[in-house]
C-alpha cells in the first residue's frame, strides 16, 4: 500500500480567493497520478492523469503540476467559485502497488460566496 | 448514455448473510475496479479486473469476492467472513487499466 498524504484535510475560502492543495506520494517507482473531483451526491471524476515529471495540465480554472522526484503534486484552483466546492482526491500508483491506484484521504473544499 | 450503474443504492443485510453488490458498465471499458470508503479514509481498493475472467486482490480483499464473466459486469460479494462490512462501496471502470477512471453513484451498505 502507497502512503498517499494530501493536505490541508479541509479548507474554506471566500468567492474569488485563489487556493491550492498539495499531494505527496512515494517518488521511488512512480508511474502516475491521478486527481479526482467528487461532488456530494455525486461520483467521483477524473480532473488530470499525469506520468511526466515536470508535468502540468489545465482545465478552465484548475491547474496541476508534478514532481515525480520529490513526489508531490499541486492542484490549483484560481477564482473559486462555489460550484467548486467538493472533495478533491489524489491518487498514486507505481511498480510496487502493482500499478493499482492507492488514493489519499482527499480535501474538502467550501467556497462561500 | 454511457456510464456505470451500481444497485441498489442502499442496501441493509442481517450480520451473516452474504449480499451482492451489482456494477455495469456500457463504455465499452476492459478494466473494472471496486473500492470501499469509511469515514476519514481514503478509497481502498478491494478487487480489481484488467480483463475479462481475470481479476486481482487489492489491499482489502480478504472477506469479499468478485466474477468477471462479462465484460459490462463486475459483481462483488460481501462475505459473512467480512468482519466490517458496512461501508460506501464504489464501482469504477476505465479503458485500459491506470487510465482515467470513471466512477458508479455507489451503494450504501448497512448490516444489522
Amino acid at each position: 500500500i502507497l502512503n498517499v498524504e494530501q493536505s490541508p484535510q479541509s479548507l474554506h475560502v471566500q468567492e474569488g480567493d485563489s487556493t491550492n492543495f498539495t499531494c505527496s506520494f512515494p517518488s521511488s517507482n512512480f508511474y502516475a497520478l491521478h486527481w479526482y473531483r467528487w461532488e456530494t451526491a455525486k461520483s467521483p471524476e477524473a480532473l488530470f492523469v499525469m506520468t511526466l515529471n515536470g508535468d502540468e495540465k489545465k482545465k478552465g480554472r484548475i491547474s496541476a503540476t508534478l514532481n515525480t522526484k520529490e513526489g508531490y503534486s499541486y492542484l490549483y484552483i484560481k477564482g473559486s467559485q462555489p460550484e467548486d466546492s467538493a472533495t478533491y482526491l489524489c491518487a498514486c500508483s507505481n511498480s510496487n502497488s502493482g500499478y493499482a491506484l492507492n488514493f489519499g484521504k482527499g480535501t474538502s473544499l467550501l467556497v462561500t460566496p | 448514455d454511457g456510464g456505470i450503474t451500481q444497485s441498489p443504492k442502499y442496501l441493509f443485510r442481517k450480520e451473516g448473510q452474504n449480499v451482492t453488490l451489482s456494477c455495469e458498465q456500457n463504455l465499452n471499458h476492459d478494466a473494472m475496479y471496486w473500492y470501499r470508503q469509511d469515514p476519514g479514509q481514503g478509497l481502498r481498493l478491494i478487487y480489481y479486473s484488467q480483463i475479462v475472467n481475470d481479476f486481482q486482490k487489492g489491499d482489502i480483499a480478504e472477506g469479499y469476492s468478485v466474477s468477471r464473466e462479462k465484460k459490462e459486469s463486475f459483481p462483488l460479494t460481501v462475505t459473512s467472513a467480512q468482519k466490517n462490512p458496512t461501508a460506501f462501496y464504489l464501482c469504477a471502470s476505465s479503458v485500459g487499466f491506470n487510465n482515467e477512471q470513471f466512477f458508479g453513484p455507489g451503494t450504501r451498505l448497512t448490516v444489522l
